[in-house]
């Protein structure tokens, strides 16, 4: 079945450091991916999607690319905030009504 | 334009309780969705709704029953409380049934603990 698998965490960071976080899946289809954040006490929310090869996603000065050659969709900010503390989870559907696939979720953890 | 709502915030049931947690949203949306957030393991869906009268299991359905008399509501139904049902849970919407592009607007989560 499908799946996606997120590089484990905490991940501890300066503010202003570069963040990466690691995602790869496995589809049988031909998948949408997502970025949701999670922030403390708080439900899930979009942060950035990609529909097909090539695509890159943006928001909030997050960036990550659907790269299906490697079947990954790394996300990257190029400077964290102490307000990026959350945790992160990659996620893909392949089904027409949208199910989503989520990872396991990396905490993050950016200090002043 | 509440989103979605979800009630309660926080309970606490002893083994064999029944109960339900509820969903709404009010956006119109025709796809809901029932998941649960354990540590380490993300979420994972346990119900889902394509519109009013349309329910189908996910990936963890045992233990769990939901209806979908409305297109604005979608509750969850616990049979039978157990201590393997202590979650946070969350309830999901989009705006089409082809979601598959479409952004999922998530509820803030009903944490629930079974003794």
């Amino acid at each position: 079945g499908d799946s996606v698998t997120q590089m484990e965490g905490p991940v501890t960071l300066s503010e202003e450091a570069f963040l990466t976080i690691n995602c790869t899946y496995t589809a049988t289809g031909y998948p949408s991916l997502f970025w949701y954040v999670q922030y403390p006490g708080e439900g899930l929310q979009l942060l950035l999607k990609a529909t097909k090869a090539d695509d890159k996603g943006s928001n909030k000065g997050f960036e990550a690319t659907y790269r299906k050659e490697t079947t990954s969709f790394h996300l990257e900010k190029g400077s964290v905030q102490v307000s990026d503390s959350a945790v992160y989870f990659c996620a893909l559907t392949t089904d027409s009504w949208g199910k989503l696939q989520f990872g396991a979720g990396t905490q993050v953890v950016v200090t002043p | 334009n509440a989103g979605v709502t979800q009630t309660p915030k926080f309970q606490v049931l002893k083994t064999g309780q029944s109960m339900t947690l509820q969903c709404a949203q009010d956006m119109n949306h025709e796809y809901m969705s029932w998941y649960r957030q354990d540590p380490g393991m993300g979420l994972r869906l346990i119900h889902y709704s394509v519109g009013a009268g349309i329910t189908d299991q996910g990936e963890v359905p045992n233990g769990y029953n939901v209806s979908r008399s409305t297109t604005e509501d979608f509750p969850l139904r616990l049979l039978s409380a157990a201590p393997s049902q202590t979650s946070v849970y969350f309830c999901a919407s989009s705006p089409d049934s082809q979601g598959a592009t479409y952004e999922q607007y998530f509820g803030p989560g009903t944490r629930l603990t079974v003794t």
